[in-house]
């Protein structure tokens, strides 16, 4: 069956502006979790979907949002980004409570200059 | 915020050497799990150990738990080149409602052939 897909791969945007990415997870996995990784901070979870219903979210600020839709695709916003936005955003998925462990997609690189 | 430390964190070693990976983790898990990621991909999942579970084997991999140390590690046993990667552990918290990982900081392992 096929993976999670993550769209865009990559990104350059501009200070200030937003941006949104897409997550598509497994057919039947209904959890979408996101994280963000950079050098300095690492992989920092951002928030989780369930159902369409935001279930966790991480310490970054209210310019980082999400949602999920009936097909449990997921999709990342991100209003007036900065430079210390650039980094590589990774969804993963699961089918229920993640006891089994979480399917990762390849991410989008984003870069704002 | 990252859960704990991961040690060494970087590691070379010969072709069909062992690589152990230590982690350390400060709250009460669920469970604990561990990724590999390659040059900056997605992250793919190696193996889960439960609360409850002090050892698990899967292939080339054992991991050990010792929940009273909140510690785990990591063995890759007779190393290939293909094994080349960065190595998480993450914790699934017993204090988490839904899905949400908090990682560590990884360990940058290089095999040479």
């Amino acid at each position: 069956k096929a993976g999670v897909t993550q769209t865009p791969r990559y990104l350059i945007k501009t200070r200030g502006q937003q941006v949104t990415l897409s997550c598509s997870p497994i057919s039947g996995h209904r959890s979408v979790s996101w994280y963000q990784q950079t050098p300095g901070q690492g992989l920092q979870f951002l928030f989780e979907y369930f159902s369409e219903t935001q279930r966790n979210k991480g310490n970054f600020p209210g310019r980082f949002s999400g949602r999920q839709f009936s097909n449990s695709r997921s999709e990342m916003n991100v209003s007036t980004l900065e430079l210390g936005d650039s980094a590589l955003y990774l969804c993963a998925s699961s089918l229920g409570q993640g006891v089994w462990g979480y399917t990762f997609g390849s991410g989008t690189r984003l870069t704002v200059v | 915020s990252q859960q704990g430390e991961e040690d060494p964190q970087a590691l070379s070693i010969q072709e069909g050497e062992n690589a152990t990976m230590n982690c350390s983790y400060k709250t009460s898990i669920n469970n604990l799990q561990w990724y590999r990621q390659n040059s900056g991909r997605g992250l793919v999942h190696l193996i889960l150990i439960r609360s409850n579970e002090r050892e698990k084997h899967s292939g080339r991999l054992r991991v050990t738990l010792d929940t009273s140390k909140k510690s785990s590690s990591l063995l890759i046993t007779a190393s290939r080149a293909a094994d080349t990667a960065s190595y998480f552990c993450a914790t699934d918290d017993i204090s988490n409602a839904g899905n949400m990982l908090t990682f560590g900081g990884g360990t940058r392992l290089m095999v040479k052939p």
